[in-house]
């Protein structure tokens, strides 16, 4: 079952610009994490935040969270053509054991 | 250099065939997994082991057997009974099923011919 749901499914700008992309999910959580992933590859671990956290930054990267809206957002600053990707939130539950389950996907496209 | 390493990268099977895609971790991961992706979709589970020679469904089991005989090693078994094997499967590592993150492969695509 997804638990995470990215909006937009597709988001494309030009670069130097801002890209925002949004999840939001259904039950408690006591982490999300953020996967890039190019076309045709693997997926790489960007960030983590943990549910009594609300802001983390990693490099041109912020991700919010807002447990009480059961959301997250992941902020890329001044994007570049390489950052154009798949991005997918990926939640892990409360119980211990629980594995993380990933959301569908925003397809970020930057443009040159 | 530690990773995770599936092989091949394609794949193609003939109808009414088992095929077994390999995935080996040198990271000292306890936990392992497989994914299924669809074009455009999201990841889906298929199976996942916590520990050596044990295993759980995921939630698209059927069609798909694995083993764990090896810390470093989850191959998984497409059989003949998946009726839509075509997809992009990704395996995963993790310290433990909670994360904190996932490592994953670079995939294999399998393609029924």
């Amino acid at each position: 079952s997804q638990q995470g749901e990215e909006d937009p499914q597709a988001l494309s700008i030009q670069e130097g610009e801002n890209a925002t992309m949004n999840c939001s999910y259904k039950t408690s959580i006591n982490n999300l994490q953020w996967y890039r992933q190019n076309s045709g590859r693997g997926l790489v671990h960007l960030i983590l935040i943990r549910s009594n956290e609300r802001e983390k930054h990693s490099g041109r990267l912020r991700v919010t969270l807002d447990t009480s809206k059961k959301s997250s957002s992941l902020l890329i600053t001044a994007s570049r053509a390489a950052d154009t990707a798949s991005y997918f939130c990926a939640t892990g539950g409360e119980t211990s054991g629980s594995r993380l389950t990933f959301g569908e996907g925003t397809q970020l496209t930057v443009n040159p | 250099d530690g990773g995770i390493t599936q092989s091949p990268k394609y794949l193609f099977r003939k109808e009414g065939q088992n095929v077994t895609l390999s995935c080996e971790q040198n990271l000292n991961h306890d936990a392992m997994y497989w994914y299924r992706q669809d074009p455009g979709q999201g990841l889906r589970l298929i199976y996942y082991s916590q520990i050596v020679n044990d295993f759980q469904k995921g939630d698209i089991a059927e069609g798909y057997s694995v083993s764990r005989e090896k810390k470093e090693s989850f191959p998984l078994t497409v059989t003949s009974a998946q009726k839509n094997p075509t997809a992009f499967y990704l395996c995963a590592s993790s310290i433990m099923v909670t994360g904190p993150g996932y490592t994953f492969g670079s995939g294999t695509r399998l393609t029924v011919v």
